[in-house]
């Protein structure tokens, strides 16, 4: 979608090795936040900020941490991976005041 | 965040309009019914939203009962690119309130 970007698209990697997916926004959006989605499960929320430096945990947070040092990118962190957290993640942003979410085209993570 | 109930699966025929119910009864008075769309693998794309008027927009119409406790989404004329899994959610209009999705509707649209 235009004005957000995700990258890598698709990444394979193993377990134990730590592994960073990005988030980069040209939208100026104070809002920004890290979905997986697995079959059977839907979208479930991992992390989000509410601006520089400001984090906080979503439903599915262990595992994973996230770090945001500028407006434009939110990165999600698997410390460790493991097989559990293959998955497709999304990320997705939001201006203050405006009424819907853009989301990215996503990331699929597998972890072997 | 309130609890939203929709059926697993519905069919539609090309050109016929698709009717998608969506049950919220705990939604609270400050919550808004968004709808979003996933198409194949791609990510979820905003539809519609409304708190209890109803609403609509070049891609659909949203219907909100007076008790505010169900709502439907209609696609006036469905085509096939209209297949896709459709995603109620009851939310607070706050920038920073995290959408909590659930299993959706898969909608499946033939000719």
């Amino acid at each position: 979608d235009a004005g957000i970007t995700q990258s890598p698209r698709h990444k394979v990697t193993e377990t134990g090795t730590p592994v960073t997916l990005r988030c980069h926004q040209t939208e100026n959006h104070r809002y920004m936040y890290w979905y997986r989605q697995d079959p059977g499960h839907g979208l479930r929320l991992i992390h989000y900020s509410y601006g520089v430096k400001d984090t906080d945990k979503g439903e599915v947070s262990d595992g994973y941490s996230v770090s945001r040092s500028k407006t434009e990118d939110f990165l999600l962190t698997l410390e460790s991976a493991t097989s559990s957290q293959t998955s497709v993640y999304f990320c997705a942003i939001r201006g203050a005041g405006s009424d819907g979410y853009t989301f990215g085209s996503g990331t699929r993570l597998t972890v072997v | 965040d309130a609890k939203t109930t929709q059926p697993p699966s519905m069919d539609c025929a090309e050109g016929r309009a698709a009717n998608l119910p969506c049950n919220h009864s705990t939604i609270s008075g400050n919550e808004y019914v968004y709808w979003y769309r996933q198409i194949h693998s791609q990510g979820p794309q905003y539809i519609i939203h409304g708190l209890k008027n109803n609403e609509t927009n070049e891609m659909a119409s949203l219907i909100i009962t007076e008790d505010r406790k169900s709502s439907t989404l209609i696609l006036p004329h469905a085509t096939l690119r209209d297949t896709a899994v459709y995603y109620c959610i009851a939310a607070a209009n706050q920038a920073g309130t995290a959408l909590i999705f659930g299993k959706g509707t898969t909608l499946s649209v033939s000719s």
